[in-house]
């Protein structure tokens, strides 16, 4: 079944603990993307990967790491998580051009 | 002014009404007018693609683009509480950047 996988789906933790959201898609797309959706401000985009090892900023990047070291995995790394990046997160990914993208099933992340 | 702006509702409506959902933008280089659906706990999905203007028909859903006025609508005709979901517009420009452009997303409720 083609699809998109992030892992963990819930995750509670604390500020400043490291932590990686993984994310695995099984239909060989070159475009991966992160997205984080809150509450009256929609989805927006973190960062994006148009091919291994060649990825770039979004909207809203600040506090975030990402790699491409393989096409199928994208992981979304916060090095030190801070309460204001609580939200929903999605991953993304799509054949080129990118008018159709399928996501994962969220990862809803709270810190405390 | 906004780039993209689509009211959040949330609308309710009674199972068979007829839906219209909107979306205005700004940006003239948008040329890829897309409509994807979310339900509750889930990642969006693609619903509707179009990149003319004018109207587009799959079964009871009617996307429809005005590139004059800027304005993009959904139509649900006999809409089933199965409909019931947040709906969002999306948007892409022509060639150069692949990055995806929503709206905040309206969420639709149909009443059995």
């Amino acid at each position: 079944e083609a699809q998109v996988t992030q892992n963990p789906r819930y995750l509670i933790t604390v500020t400043g603990k490291k932590l990686t959201v993984t994310c695995s898609q099984n239909m060989n797309h070159e475009y991966m993307s992160w997205y984080r959706q809150d509450p009256g401000l929609g989805l927006r985009q973190i960062y994006y990967s148009m091919n291994v090892e060649v990825t770039d900023k979004g909207d809203v990047p600040e506090g975030y790491k990402v790699s491409r070291k393989e096409k199928r995995n994208f992981p979304l790394i916060l090095e030190s998580p801070s309460p204001n990046q609580t939200s929903l997160y999605f991953c993304a990914s799509s054949r080129l051009p990118t008018y159709e993208q399928y996501f994962g099933p969220g990862t809803r992340l709270t810190v405390t | 002014q906004k780039e993209v702006e689509q009211d959040p509702g949330p609308l309710s409506v009674p199972e068979g009404a007829i839906v219209s959902l909107n979306c205005t933008y700004s940006n003239s280089a948008f040329q890829y007018f897309m409509w994807y659906r979310q339900y509750s706990r889930k990642g969006p999905e693609l619903l509707m693609y179009t990149y003319s203007s004018g109207n587009k028909e799959d079964g009871r859903f009617t996307a429809q683009v005005d590139k004059s006025s800027k304005y993009i609508s959904l139509f649900i005709r006999d809409s089933q509480p199965s409909d019931s979901a947040t709906y969002l517009c999306a948007f892409r420009n022509q060639g150069g950047s692949e990055k995806l452009v929503f709206g905040k997303g309206t969420k639709l409720t149909v009443n059995p």
